[in-house]
């Protein structure tokens, strides 16, 4: 069993949508959590840090569900500029990456 | 600006020959890592570093070789064992081992 799992989409939705999705982890030793956005043939970049209390970051929510051993990240009001895969990552040693969320936004 | 370099963007290798990816960041990391991706799949981890003249094995290891012997440096040879080594392969740094990762722009290597 893979440590990160993520269910891969595509998610399609239309621009000003609400779009969320979970990724689940197998590690309950794992500590810290990320989500990382990657664009077609591009480099991850990280997009938030989870924690336990959830955290938000404009129109960005990620939560994390220890007992349930799921992160979450739920993006408001979609723009077509959020099209991309969406990583999550967790850390106990060492990262650990889910395979990836395709999110795609229509106009 | 401080960054992770990787170079080149594009390579291409010929059957049985060994080829090195540069990997430099000057932002003072002390962990630094290789990642493949094969297209529309995850990032797999090849090698890391958690410190200047140590490495571990990653998940897919074989046929691929590291050295540290520099902190801002961490070059990757694919070599010639490696059978399918045509991926985007990705070089990341962070400050230690249990802190989010900052990524190169990736080098695709491809067979002629």
């Amino acid at each position: 069993r893979k440590e990160v799992e993520q269910d891969p989409g595509p998610f399609n939705v239309p621009e000003g949508a609400t779009v969320a999705f979970n990724c689940t982890y197998s590690n309950s030793a794992s500590q810290s959590f990320f989500w990382y956005r990657q664009d077609c043939r591009k480099e991850p970049k990280l997009l938030m840090s989870v924690y336990s209390s959830g955290n938000e970051d404009g129109r960005f929510t990620a939560q994390l569900n220890r007992a349930s051993q799921y992160i979450s990240l739920l993006i408001r009001d979609s723009k077509l500029s959020d099209s991309a895969t969406y990583l999550c990552v967790g850390i106990d040693y060492k990262l650990s990456f889910g395979a990836g969320t395709t999110v795609t936004v229509r106009a | 600006d401080g960054g992770i370099t990787q170079s080149p963007k594009y390579l291409f290798r010929k059957e049985g020959q060994n080829v090195t990816l540069s990997c430099e960041q000057n932002l003072n990391h002390d962990a630094m890592y290789w990642y493949r991706q094969d297209p529309g799949q995850g990032l797999r981890l090849i090698y890391y570093s958690q410190i200047v003249n140590d490495f571990q094995k990653g998940d897919i290891a074989e046929g691929y070789s590291v050295s540290r012997e520099k902190k801002e440096s961490f070059p990757l040879t694919v070599t010639s064992a490696q059978k399918n080594p045509t991926a985007f392969y990705l070089c990341a740094s962070s400050p230690t081992s249990n802190q989010p990762q900052h990524f190169g722009d990736g080098t695709r290597l491809s067979i002629l």
